[in-house]
């Protein structure tokens, strides 16, 4: 069974930066793109970015764009989200997630369990 | 609001079948893979459909999906209790170069 652990979640005042981890275990890492995704409370699935295999090709979505930059590590196979100049709307569950193949743009296919993020003064 | 639009609810009872929809455009469900996706409370989400019809392993055939231009639909036949959950149709948008997702629909088993 495919296993991706998120971690670095927490609270953070607006304006301050956090680093989301992902360790991923039992499968390839370095054949397949990777993605983060995140659920505000109560809210539907919103994604956030993608990379694929070999970090030739990103993806952001409007609503982060120049603040996260995401990036990964294949030998030591984590994903990782640098989050900068956090928001009040940036609040919300955040999921790494495997794409289906090695493209940026492959849909996902296992999900980890998320790690909370919360912005607050 | 979503770049692909769901019913917000939808509702059945045991043994019958369900439909939910899934509207998109010419960027995204019109010229790339719909992708399925079941969420059970305070759970992950779980891979259920992708490539429009292809069900993953473990999956029960009593889910199905199909796509027709710029729409999807997702059916369950055989209502159970246990398919009470939110269920989200993705595809890969070309027009913003990102993932889209619905807003979801939870589905309530009567």
């Amino acid at each position: 069974e495919i296993h991706l652990v998120e971690s670095g979640g927490g609270l953070v005042q607006p304006g301050r930066s956090l680093r989301l981890s992902c360790a991923a275990s039992r499968f390839t890492f370095d054949d397949y793109a990777m993605h983060w995704v995140r659920q505000a409370p109560g809210k539907g699935l919103e994604w956030v970015s993608g990379i694929s295999w070999n970090s030739g090709s990103i993806g952001y979505a409007d609503s982060v764009k120049g603040r996260f930059t995401i990036s990964r590590d294949n030998a030591k196979n984590f994903l990782y989200l640098q989050m900068n100049s956090l928001r009040a709307e940036d609040t919300a569950l955040y999921y790494c997630a495997k794409g289906s193949n090695i493209r940026s743009d492959s849909l996902i296919d296992y999900w980890g369990q998320g790690t909370l993020v919360t912005v607050s003064s | 609001q979503s770049v692909l639009t769901q019913p917000p609810s939808a509702s059945g009872t045991p043994g019958q079948r369900v439909t939910i929809s899934c509207s998109g455009s010419s960027s995204n469900i019109g010229s790339n893979y719909v992708s399925w996706y079941q969420q059970l409370p305070g759970t992950a989400p779980k891979l259920l459909i992708y490539r429009n019809t292809q069900r993953p392993s473990g999956v029960p055939d009593r889910f199905s999906g199909s796509k027709s231009g710029t729409s999807a639909s997702l059916a369950i036949s055989g209502l159970r209790s246990e398919d009470e959950a939110d269920y989200y149709c993705a595809a890969w948008d070309d027009s913003l170069s990102g993932g889209v997702f619905g807003g979801g629909t939870k589905l309530t088993v009567l």
